[in-house]
């Protein structure tokens, strides 16, 4: 089956850096992915919707200059938490969709566990 | 709007046994999809099950089971026979059914913890 890759699963920066998380499909061609959010013991929070060649979608209330979303191919998106801060601190997963509309799994990736001292 | 809700914050299940996770939805779309993702402590998200709005028969995949009541707008998880490896956060969840990018969306229940007692 399809699979996502994410990378990295874990990071832990300082303050006021910016990281840089990628979304890879690694056997098919993601049109579309998806950037989600989730606080501890909560649930999936959509943030954005990443479309390949154009600018992402972002749900009401994501900053899109903190949050920035690229999707320069068929099979990588990466996500940059600019000047991150404390409160940025959460577990970041991406979904691929393929072009094939009969997909209905919505693969996900593995996750990224961002902690921001 | 759509909205997800699983009112069971935690379960537990002796092994072996059988277990229902309950899940209920609210939408005005007549044409949406259902799923559930299991997430063990390590984070990912693995799909489990799906069911169409317009699919007549309740999904099966393996040991899961999807209870669909339309009416009652319900789509139940079922898990027979229970394994010490189910443990884990289990998402109910929906998606739009329409042409675009963004019908692939999923909006997430608050999920429910799952402990499989030895």
């Amino acid at each position: 089956g399809a699979v996502v890759s994410q990378h990295p699963s874990r990071v832990i920066c300082k303050s006021g850096t910016s990281v840089k998380i990628e979304c890879r499909s690694l056997d098919f061609q993601a049109t579309t992915m998806f950037w989600y959010r989730q606080f501890p013991k909560q649930s999936l929070m959509l943030m954005a919707t990443s479309n390949e060649g154009s600018k992402a979608t972002y749900e009401q209330g994501v900053e899109k200059d903190k949050f920035l979303i690229n999707h320069a191919s068929l099979t990588l998106s990466t996500l940059t938490v600019t000047s991150a801060h404390p409160e940025d601190s959460s577990f970041y997963i991406c979904s691929a969709r393929t072009s094939l509309a009969t997909n209905e799994k919505l693969f996900f990736g593995s996750g990224t566990q961002l902690s921001v001292l | 709007a759509q909205k997800i809700t699983q009112t069971q914050p935690g379960m537990f299940v002796q092994e072996k046994e059988a277990v229902t996770l309950d899940c209920t939805y609210d939408t005005s779309d007549q044409s949406y999809g259902l799923f559930w993702y299991k997430q063990p402590s390590s984070g990912e998200m693995i799909f489990l099950i799906y069911q169409g709005s317009y699919d007549e028969q309740n999904a099966t995949e393996g040991r899961y089971s999807l209870n669909f009541q339309k009416a009652r707008k319900s789509a139940n998880l079922v898990i027979s026979a229970s394994q010490l490896g189910d443990s884990a956060m289990y998402f109910c969840a929906m998606r739009r059914m329409y042409s675009g990018a963004g019908s692939y969306q999923l909006t997430f229940g608050k999920g429910t913890k799952l402990s499989v007692i030895p």
